[in-house]
């Protein structure tokens, strides 16, 4: 079964504003990640949140963690027509290294 | 330092034939993954691999998939009498020992006639 579900499924804002997705997960985890993939391309690392983080930030980026509700959310802040990508968050599956189980991802689209 | 090499980017079969497709890690990278992605999808975990071993394959169809890390030379995920529902994206990644985020490649498109 997936472990990452995100919502919303699409999102269409303008440039300047902030765009929120969330990341919903059913087992228990060591860390979650968020990556973001152009369309056709492979996907690329944008942040790591640990279980025992509740905040993390870096550049426009700001990942929150709610390991007792299972979720995370992704905030992009001033967000620029570049950011128009997939953005998926991805677990453990509670053991140190090895794989990574994806989420369905979330389509932002920025328009200038 | 280049990154995850995959190839070919494009691959086109005809139902019963054999796919090949190939994943060079980054250098010092020893573990390699293997996704597919259908479109409009996520990605499905298929196989994890360290070289000569295969580390979980829990992904992997049970039928006419395969892969292998050999000691040298790239990942090699190989596809036997394709259908036409293996026409997806196939993405390797790789990561060093103990590392948590993967480094992954442009993927490589299959498509079935």
């Amino acid at each position: 079964s997936q472990q990452g579900e995100e919502d919303p499924q699409a999102l269409s804002i303008q440039e300047g504003e902030n765009a929120t997705m969330n990341c919903s997960y059913k087992t228990s985890i060591n860390n979650l990640q968020w990556y973001r993939q152009n369309s056709g391309r492979g996907l690329v690392h944008l942040i790591l949140i640990r279980s025992n983080e509740r905040e993390k930030h870096s550049g426009r980026l700001r990942v929150t963690l709610d390991t007792s509700k299972k979720s995370s959310s992704l905030l992009i802040t001033a967000s620029r027509a570049a950011d128009t990508a997939s953005y998926f968050c991805a677990t453990d599956d509670g053991n140190q290294g090895g794989k990574l189980i994806f989420g369905q991802g979330t389509e932002l689209s920025v328009k200038p | 330092n280049a990154g995850v090499m995959q190839n070919p980017r494009h691959l086109v079969r005809r139902r019963g034939q054999e796919a090949r497709l190939r994943c060079s890690p980054m250098k010092g990278h020893s573990h390699v993954y293997w996704y597919r992605q259908l479109p409009e999808e996520g990605l499905k975990f298929m196989v994890y691999l360290q070289k000569e071993n295969i580390i979980d394959e829990s992904g992997m169809p049970k039928e006419r998939f395969s892969a292998e890390f050999p000691k040298e030379g790239p990942s090699i995920l190989r596809i036997q009498q394709v259908v036409r529902g293996d026409s997806a994206a196939y993405f390797c990644a790789s990561s060093p020992v103990g590392a948590e985020k993967l480094f992954f490649g442009s993927g490589t498109q299959l498509s079935v006639l």
